[in-house]
């Protein structure tokens, strides 16, 4: 079993629909991210959250540190927000230059 | 922003020839930087981190002689792809850590395609 999992793997949604995307994790954190990644293949980082909540524009990222689990939510959807998007965690303990865990990744397709 | 740039942006090369990738923090000082392996639709796989003035750290399965990482400067780290196979042939990834930064932000680079005929 993945240190990191995310559902769906794949997502189809129509413009303008609201977007959840989970992450779940099985090992103690420092902090966890939210990466997109378009076809061209270049990373963006969207977030990266400890505790709470974060917005920006239209994306949401949330975290729940007891339950291990996040949420990546997209409002008012678009078809340029096609892209993978990524979760990855810092696990503890911090242990000098701080690797990543990725999650497999989902594939979001907003339709027009 | 932070900007992470890979210079090329996708090379191809012809099968026994050695490939360098360049990866550079442009507006911060990077003491560690990270190269990550993409294979067609699956997850970053990390390869190594790449520590300024030192060597490299690489995870295992990962042949170092095969895979040569210098971080001489605090802003550029690069991978040279030594005696290049097709199976060598996938996208290749940086991200750089700030230095002297307390979280565990992680820039990345827009990644170089690397096609070995």
């Amino acid at each position: 079993k993945n240190e990191v999992e995310q559902s769906p793997q794949n997502l189809t949604a129509q413009e303008g629909e609201f977007i959840t995307i989970n992450c779940s994790y099985s090992v103690g954190i420092s902090a966890l991210h939210w990466l997109q990644q378009h076809p061209g293949g270049g990373i963006v980082s969207l977030f990266m959250l400890s505790s709470g909540k974060k917005k920006h524009g239209r994306l949401i990222a949330t975290i729940n540190i007891q339950e291990k689990h996040s949420s990546l939510h997209i409002t008012a959807s678009h078809p340029r927000d096609s892209a993978v998007y990524i979760c990855a965690v810092s696990p503890f303990p911090l242990q000098g230059a701080q690797k990543l865990v990725f999650g497999q990744g989902t594939r979001l397709t907003i339709n027009p | 922003g932070a900007v992470v740039s890979q210079h090329p942006s996708r090379v191809i090369c012809k099968s026994g020839t050695s490939v360098k990738i360049e990866c550079r923090s442009l507006d911060f000082q990077a003491t560690t930087m990270f190269w990550y392996r993409q294979f067609p639709k699956q997850s970053l796989m990390l390869m190594a981190t790449s520590n300024e003035g030192s060597k490299a750290t690489y995870e295992q399965g990962v042949e170092k002689d095969k895979f040569l990482i210098n971080h001489a400067s605090l802003t550029l780290s690069t991978l040279t792809v030594t005696s290049a196979h097709p199976e060598d042939s996938s996208f290749y990834i940086c991200s750089a850590r700030p230095s002297g930064w307390a979280t565990d932000t992680q820039y990345f680079g827009p990644g170089t395609r690397l096609t070995v005929l």
